[in-house]
């Protein structure tokens, strides 16, 4: 069975930093791209970055380049995302996904909340 | 990247059918076929319905169908049942291939 466990989320101030982990278990991790997509209290979907197998190729939503960083330990069968400088518009439910958002089998987590508060 | 233009709500009676529209533009919806549509319930994660436009996932029921026509992509669920009443979102990727744009979101109510 498919496991997707968010971690990392909490209460963070503007400007401050927060890890997001996602670890992942009932497939082979190597294999897969990964993503993450966030949703704000009450909002739409909004895709925020994706990561290739091998974890060379990272790609960016507009609003989080600069600011956010998306990586994995394929070894720890782990997907990350470095979140620094936090805006209030930041706080969101954050689901990472097994696979790229157009794939047939994509399978998203269950979610870790981050709220961004002074 | 604007969001992928979807009506707010759309309701139906039991058994009846309903569309759900997911408006974008040449630079999404209409420039490929990397279409999905996923269903959620409140508090709970989204789940793929249909991708590249009008493939459904194994185990996903077929009264669910997808279609495109230029830049507007539709969801149509059949035979509606009580248990469809959830948010539907489309995604498409865009030209660049390697990021995505989601819809606003479509509240369905069974009537």
């Amino acid at each position: 069975e498919v496991q997707l466990l968010g971690s990392g989320g909490g209460l963070e101030q503007p400007g401050g930093s927060l890890r997001l982990s996602c670890a992942a278990s009932g497939f082979t991790f190597s294999n897969y791209a990964m993503s993450w997509v966030r949703q704000a209290p009450g909002k739409g979907l909004e895709w925020v970055s994706s990561i290739s197998e091998s974890g060379i190729s990272t790609f960016y939503a507009d609003s989080v380049k600069g600011r956010f960083t998306i990586s994995r330990d394929n070894s720890k069968n782990t997907l990350y995302l470095q979140m620094n400088s936090l805006r209030v518009e930041d706080t969101a439910v954050y689901y990472c996904t097994k696979g790229r958002i157009k794939e047939s089998d994509v399978f998203w987590g269950q979610g870790t909340l981050v709220t961004v508060s002074s | 990247q604007s969001a992928l233009t979807q009506p707010a709500s759309v309701s139906g009676s039991p058994g009846q059918s309903i569309t759900v529209s997911c408006t974008g533009s040449s630079s999404d919806v209409g420039g490929n076929n990397c279409v999905s549509w996923f269903q959620q319930y409140p508090g709970k994660a989204p789940k793929l319905i249909t991708y590249e436009v009008s493939n459904r996932p194994s185990g996903v029921s077929n009264r669910f169908s997808g279609s495109k026509s230029g830049n507007t992509a539709s969801l149509t669920i059949s035979g509606l049942q009580a248990e469809d009443e959830a948010d539907y979102y489309c995604s498409s990727c865009t030209s660049s291939g390697t990021s995505y744009v989601f819809g606003t979101g479509t509240e369905v109510t069974v009537l």
